[in-house]
């Protein structure tokens, strides 16, 4: 089993939907967790970091569930703009505090 | 702030010669990463600096790649003989606490 694994998508949603995007991790002792946007030919950039009580930005939602091992994205009311692809980051902890990067969910949204 | 600084941003080069990717963290961040991506595989970490010492170098392909950090602002990623399979966007990664990272805008490599 990978240690991220994300629905590769993509997912075509039309202008003003809501889409919701899963991420499972394999290690129980996983201690913090993040998303990250990567626009196509750029870098990925810091999107928001995922709290246990959930965390909200605007139109994004953040979720984590440690009983079933997975973090969620919601995005309220899509817009072009947010047509990219998704990351899902995840810190194992530990001493080297390791890093692990999901393979991403691209997101397409359409007018 | 200028952010994480990488160059070349593209490069093309022939199999068999030596590839020099190079990164200026931001100042005060004391964790760097080097990382490959590909379609296939994703994002990839290939070395950690702390404090300018490798921490874990496990993701590192083969002998063939090697990576240095002489000081707080600077690091390369050096390939040699370089070959067709190691194309693919090389990203360096700073950070001061693990806790977010920020990328440079990466280096495109082709080797033919």
């Amino acid at each position: 089993r990978k240690e991220v694994e994300q629905d590769p998508g993509p997912f075509n949603v039309p202008e003003g939907a809501t889409v919701a995007f899963n991420c499972t991790y394999s290690n129980s002792a996983s201690q913090s967790f993040f998303w990250y946007r990567q626009d196509c030919r750029k870098e990925p950039k810091l999107l928001m970091s995922v709290y246990s009580s959930g965390n909200e930005d605007g139109r994004f939602t953040a979720q984590l569930n440690r009983a079933s091992q997975y973090i969620s994205l919601l995005i309220r009311d899509s817009k072009l703009s947010d047509s990219a692809t998704y990351l899902c980051v995840v810190n194992s902890g530990g001493g080297y505090q390791k890093v692990t990067f999901g393979t991403g969910t691209k997101l397409q949204v359409i007018p | 702030d200028a952010g994480v600084i990488q160059s070349p941003r593209h490069e093309v080069t022939e199999m068999g010669q030596e590839v020099t990717l190079r990164c200026k963290p931001i100042s005060g961040h004391n964790s760097l990463f080097w990382y490959r991506q590909t379609m296939m595989r994703g994002l990839e970490l290939l070395i950690y600096f702390n404090n300018n010492v490798p921490i874990d170098d496990s993701g590192m392909p083969e002998d063939r790649f090697s990576a240095k950090m002489p000081n707080a602002s600077f690091s390369t990623l050096k390939i040699q003989p370089s070959e067709p399979r190691d194309s693919a966007v090389y990203f360096c990664a700073s950070t001061p606490n693990r806790h977010g990272y920020t990328f440079g805008s990466g280096t495109r490599l082709t080797v033919v």
